[in-house]
C-alpha cells in the first residue's frame, strides 16, 4: 500500500462547477499538507499549504485536512478552463523528515 | 524573482551512458531536494541537501545515482550506466529552510534509449 492514495481520474467538469479532489494517507506522522498544481511538461506549483487539521481558504480554493480520518481535500469553486491541470496532494512529517510524499495526481479538465 | 532552474530541459541518452543533471535553486535557499516523476505518477523523493551535505539520501534507488552540492548552491544529479527504467522527469526543489515551502523547477526529462 502506498503512503498516499489519490484517485488519478481523469475528471471532467463544466466551467463554473465546484470541483472536489481528495487524498487519503496512512502515516499518522504527517503534519504538513500541500496541494500542488502541475501543467503539462511543467514543474509542480504550490497552491495551498496547511499545517495539521482544519480548513484554509484562498480565493476560489479551499483546503481541508481531517487528521483523524487521514483524509485531505481541495475544493475549487467557480472552476475555469485555466484550472485544467493535474492536481497533486503532498505531505510531510515536518521536523527532520522534510521530503514530500506525493499522491499520483488527479488530472482535471474544465470544459468551457 | 528567479525561480528554480534546471538544465538541460531534455536529455536523450543511450543505455549504459553517464548523465549529469543540473539544478540552480532560488538564491538564498539552503535546502535542496531531488525528486523523480515517472509518467502518470507523482514525484518520488530521491535526496535532500541542507547546505553542502546530503541530509537524507534514502530515496536514491541504487548506487548508480549520486548527487553533489559542493558550494551549497547548485546541485548536480549524476546517473551512471543508465538503464531504460531511469527514463523519467527529474525535478529539483528548493526551500528557504527545511521547514519552509518547497518550490519546484520545470524538471529535466530524461529518456534512455
Amino acid at each position: 500500500q502506498k503512503e498516499v492514495e489519490q484517485d488519478p481520474g481523469p475528471l471532467s467538469v463544466p466551467e463554473g462547477a465546484i470541483v472536489s479532489l481528495n487524498c487519503t494517507y496512512s502515516n499518522s506522522a504527517f503534519q504538513y499538507f500541500m496541494w500542488y498544481r502541475q501543467y503539462s511538461r511543467k514543474g509542480p506549483e504550490l497552491l495551498m499549504y496547511t499545517y495539521s487539521s482544519g480548513n484554509k481558504e484562498d480565493g476560489r480554493f479551499t483546503a481541508q485536512v481531517d487528521k483523524s480520518s487521514k483524509y485531505i481535500s481541495l475544493f475549487i469553486r467557480d472552476s475555469q478552463p485555466s484550472d485544467s491541470a493535474t492536481y497533486l496532494c503532498a505531505m510531510s512529517a515536518g521536523t527532520g523528515a522534510n521530503n514530500l510524499f506525493f499522491g499520483t495526481g488527479t488530472r482535471l479538465t474544465v470544459i468551457p | 524573482g528567479a525561480g528554480v532552474s534546471q538544465t538541460p530541459s531534455n536529455k536523450v541518452t543511450e543505455k549504459g551512458k553517464y548523465v549529469e543533471l543540473r539544478c540552480d535553486p532560488i538564491s538564498g535557499h539552503t535546502a535542496l531536494y531531488w525528486y523523480r516523476q515517472s509518467l502518470g505518477q507523482g514525484p518520488e523523493f530521491l535526496i535532500y541537501f541542507q547546505g553542502t551535505g546530503a541530509a537524507d539520501d534514502s530515496g536514491l534507488p541504487n548506487d548508480r545515482f549520486f548527487a553533489v552540492r559542493p558550494e551549497g548552491s547548485v546541485s548536480t544529479l549524476k546517473i551512471q550506466r543508465t538503464e531504460r527504467g531511469d527514463s523519467a522527469v527529474y525535478l529539483c526543489a528548493s526551500s528557504r529552510d527545511p521547514r519552509d515551502t518547497q518550490y519546484f523547477g520545470p524538471g529535466t526529462r530524461l529518456t534512455v534509449l
